[in-house]
Order: C-alpha cells, then sequence, then structure tokens
C-alpha cells in the first residue's frame, strides 16, 4: 500500500458525460500527478499539482481539467467523454515539486478504471 | 525528443531460470532513473531509483544497474510471484526549471512453475 488513495475504483459512463476523480496524496506530499494509461499508450503524464498550484503540463486534452485543494486532495474532470478516453487514470504523490537538482520518486495509487460507452 | 524503450516486450521464464530486462534512453541530461512493478489492473510500485551511471540497487531477487545509456533489472532464481509488468521511467528536462518522469511501455515478465 503506497498511501495514495484514489475514488472510484470503476466508473462506467456514456459519450458525452462529465465525471470527477479524485485523489489524496500520501501524508507529507505536496506534490500530486496525473496519468493516463491505455493499452496502446503507456502511462502519459496529464498535469502535476504541487500546494495547490499547477506546476507542469503533459499530454493533457483541453475538455480534461485538475484542481489541487487546500487539504492537498486533488480531482481530474474529465468532460464532453469519448469512447477514446476509456483507459486507467493513476494518481501520484511525491515530496518533492520537481525542480532540477532533486530526485522526484513518485509513489502511485490503485488507480481508476474509466469506461465510456 | 526523450525516450525510454523498454525490451524485450514480454519475457517468459521458468522458475529459478535467471534473466535480465533492459531500458535504454536518450533524454537531454540523465537526471535520475526508476524502476517500478506493476500488477495487471494495480498501480505501479516503487522499486529503485538510480542516481548516476555505475551505481547499482538491490531488492530480494532484482538488481539494478545503471550505465550512461542504459539500465538493466536482472532478476535472479525468479519465483512465479515475480510475474507483473516492470517499468522504466527517467526523469527528464520538462520545462521552467522542472523535470518529469518518462516512462517506457514495460516488459511483462511471466514466471511459470
Amino acid at each position: 500500500d503506497s498511501g495514495v488513495t484514489q475514488t472510484p475504483k470503476h466508473l462506467i459512463t456514456a459519450t458525452g458525460q462529465r465525471v470527477t476523480l479524485r485523489c489524496s496524496p500520501r501524508s507529507g506530499d505536496l506534490s500530486v500527478y496525473w496519468y493516463q494509461q491505455s493499452l496502446d499508450q503507456g502511462l502519459q503524464f496529464l498535469i502535476q499539482y504541487y500546494n495547490g498550484e499547477e506546476r507542469a503540463k503533459g499530454n493533457i486534452l483541453e475538455r480534461f481539467s485538475a484542481q489541487q485543494f487546500p487539504d492537498l486532495h486533488s480531482e481530474l474532470n474529465l468532460s464532453s467523454l469519448e469512447l477514446g478516453d476509456s483507459a486507467l487514470y493513476f494518481c501520484a504523490s511525491s515530496v518533492e515539486q520537481g525542480r532540477l537538482g532533486t530526485y522526484n520518486e513518485q509513489f502511485f495509487g490503485p488507480g481508476t478504471r474509466l469506461t465510456v460507452l | 525528443e526523450d525516450q525510454v524503450t523498454q525490451s524485450p516486450e514480454a519475457l517468459r521464464l521458468q522458475e529459478g531460470e535467471s534473466s535480465s530486462l533492459n531500458c535504454s534512453y536518450t533524454v537531454s541530461g540523465l537526471r535520475g532513473l526508476f524502476w517500478y512493478r506493476q500488477d495487471p489492473g494495480k498501480g505501479p510500485e516503487f522499486l529503485f531509483t538510480l542516481y548516476s551511471a555505475g551505481e547499482e540497487k538491490e531488492k530480494e531477487r532484482l538488481k539494478a544497474t545503471l550505465t550512461k545509456k542504459e539500465s538493466f533489472l536482472h532478476i535472479t532464481a525468479p519465483k512465479p510471484e515475480d510475474s507483473a509488468t516492470y517499468l522504466c521511467a527517467v526523469q527528464a528536462y520538462f520545462s521552467g526549471g522542472y523535470n518529469k518522469l518518462i516512462f517506457g511501455a514495460g516488459t511483462r515478465l511471466a514466471v511459470h512453475p
């Protein structure tokens, strides 16, 4: 158990809908990262927050957004869902914010499996 | 472009048959390499951090090594419970003074009794 929690574990929804995925980082970690993992793409970095502020953006679609709250939990919002958005979504956390000169060991949660029908 | 390539894609071993997994990378300034283990439908589990070429880390039957262009994960006398996908990630410069992790596609290891 990494100490990172994610809810829900599974989510089934229809195209065009909007969903929210939730993540709580390990105690003491200030950085939260979101990743998407699909069979043909591997683990793709979406976005990072550090202590409530957006730190880095990866391959995140405009239909997707995220935020980190004062209690450090984070939510990933996915809207106008398409069939291709079906994937495992992972949250990871780390102590470091990822500045040059630091080593950014990230610890992953159990994931949310999203199925878009 | 920063890239991480893992080989082989899949590996089948008999219990006790040692082998190595490879992770090769091309990044502009390596700032650490990480190995993770991922079981089906679960989140990646952190195994090792390698900071610089020549470094080695060990954990039970696993040993990770790092050179300037690649890393190896050696599995000695594997057991069926070592079956999983092993992911390699390199820490590379992103932008604005920050790093990001770039993951390889992984090696699916199956160890049979």
